[in-house]
């Protein structure tokens, strides 16, 4: 199987802009979650979404949203981008019946606000 | 509350000896832990997971034990080899919140 796929690899913004950030799952997986990774925080859990519904989500901002299609891509948003949103940007897949499935990652996408 | 606390947060091994990273976790309803393994420039990959009805697991040089009384739990990296140099996360799922939360991550050197 195809592994769990990001676009874009690399984003520059400039403050203040949106951006979109898509996630493409394992195929047949149904829960996808996003992550915020940076250097001094770590992996941060953003949000996740299982069947079109956000499961659950992390301590993130109004600007950060998400949502997934019914092919269970899915997408993040973050609006009025700030400088401290740069950070790598990771989803991750699992088949979702499952709360502790086990996940994998996207290879990221690395997001620059400048 | 919703903590994984990880330690230490740099680790250097001389080839050959081990390396141990121990994580602990406040959620006494955290019933799942897996490890992810990070090499510079990639996405994190799952390396070994434990869950709470088992105290210890093993697959080759890599072993995870688990304490739930004293809630932590060890990573062990045996006979460490260059490869193995990469940041290491814990994780625990937190019962009482239905997610996954994350440690903040041990860079592991392996010195020749």
């Amino acid at each position: 199987k195809a592994g769990v796929t990001q676009t874009p690899r690399y984003l520059i913004k400039t403050r203040g802009q949106q951006v979109t950030l898509s996630c493409s799952p394992i195929s047949g997986h149904r829960s996808v979650s996003w992550y915020q990774q940076t250097p001094g925080q770590g992996l941060q859990f953003l949000f996740e979404y299982f069947s079109e519904t956000q499961r659950n989500k992390g301590n993130f901002p109004g600007r950060f949203s998400g949502r997934q299609f019914s092919n269970s891509r899915s997408e993040m948003n973050v609006s009025t981008l700030e400088l401290g949103d740069s950070a790598l940007y990771l989803c991750a897949s699992s088949p979702g019946g499952k709360r502790t499935d086990t996940q994998y990652f996207g290879p990221g996408t690395r997001l620059t606000v400048l | 509350g919703e903590n994984v606390e990880q330690h230490p947060s740099t680790l250097s091994v001389q080839e050959g000896d081990s390396a141990v990273i121990k994580c602990t976790y406040s959620d006494s309803a955290s019933n799942y832990f897996p490890w992810y393994k990070q090499e510079l420039g990639k996405r994190p990959q799952l390396i070994i997971d434990i869950r709470s009805n088992v105290g210890e697991k093993k697959d080759q040089r890599i072993a995870v034990t688990l304490n739930k009384t004293a809630k932590h739990f060890s990573l062990h990296i045996t006979e460490t080899q260059p490869e193995d140099s990469a940041v290491y996360f814990c994780a625990a799922f937190l019962g009482s919140a239905s997610k996954i939360i994350f440690g903040s991550g041990t860079r592991l050197s392996i010195r020749p």
